[in-house]
């Protein structure tokens, strides 16, 4: 079945570590997007590429870095520099221009 | 900055009852989606309206979006247990990619 995979689906850092959340996508789509969301709060975008081999920084970009060097793939990686990372994120995509998200299950991330 | 409001930010009806959230913008917008997420998931697209359409129906849900006021409704009408969940508006503006979300409304349907 066609979806997005994202993982791990929970993982625990601690202070100073690097990490690297896993997004996968064999929907074919163009557009893949990274999303930070808060408890009770919204989604906020960190990053997004439209094309392999380019992204684009979000509203709450750092601290955060990716890489889109396959069209399936959209690694997210929270740095140390990120002050506060606890918080639940979200991999997404869509077909270029076509206005609807698809979304992975997310990767919760609590540091120690 | 964020873009959609949703109001109110909970909502716990009986089952059988409808259910009706809405959402304000800011600026101008290509589309207004509406996504649904259970706790702990990832969000599920619901519907999309264009920003030249004033309705849209699909299922139980319908939709409205009134651009003068810069606002949407979403209506679950016979609302089942199995609806409780956030509901989120997102809208595209000038980057028709870029995708703002609100805060979303808490919906409980007690059984």
């Amino acid at each position: 079945d066609g979806g997005i995979t994202q993982s791990p689906k929970y993982l625990f850092r601690k202070e100073g570590q690097n990490v690297t959340l896993s997004c996968e996508q064999n929907l074919n789509h163009d557009a893949m997007y990274w999303y930070r969301q808060d408890p009770g709060q919204g989604l906020r975008l960190i990053y997004y590429s439209q094309i392999v081999n380019d992204f684009q920084k979000g509203d709450i970009a750092e601290g955060y870095s990716v890489s889109r060097e396959k069209k399936e793939s959209f690694p997210l990686t929270v740095t140390s520099a990120q002050k506060n990372p606890t918080a639940f994120y979200l991999c997404a995509s869509s077909i270029q221009e076509a206005g609807e998200l698809f979304f992975g299950e997310g990767s919760r991330l609590t540091v120690l | 900055s964020q873009q959609g409001e949703e109001d109110p930010q909970a909502l716990s009806i009986q089952e059988g009852e409808n259910a009706t959230m809405n959402c304000s913008y800011k600026t101008s917008i290509n589309n207004l989606q509406w996504y649904r997420q259970n706790s702990g998931r990832g969000l599920v697209h619901l519907i999309l309206i264009r920003s030249n359409e004033r309705e849209k129906h699909s299922g139980r849900l319908r939709v409205t979006l009134d651009t003068s006021k810069k606002s949407s409704s979403l209506l679950i009408t016979a609302s089942r247990a199995a609806d409780t969940a956030s509901y989120f508006c997102a809208t595209t503006v000038d980057n028709f990619n870029k995708f703002y979300f609100g805060s979303g409304t808490k919906l409980n349907v007690k059984p």
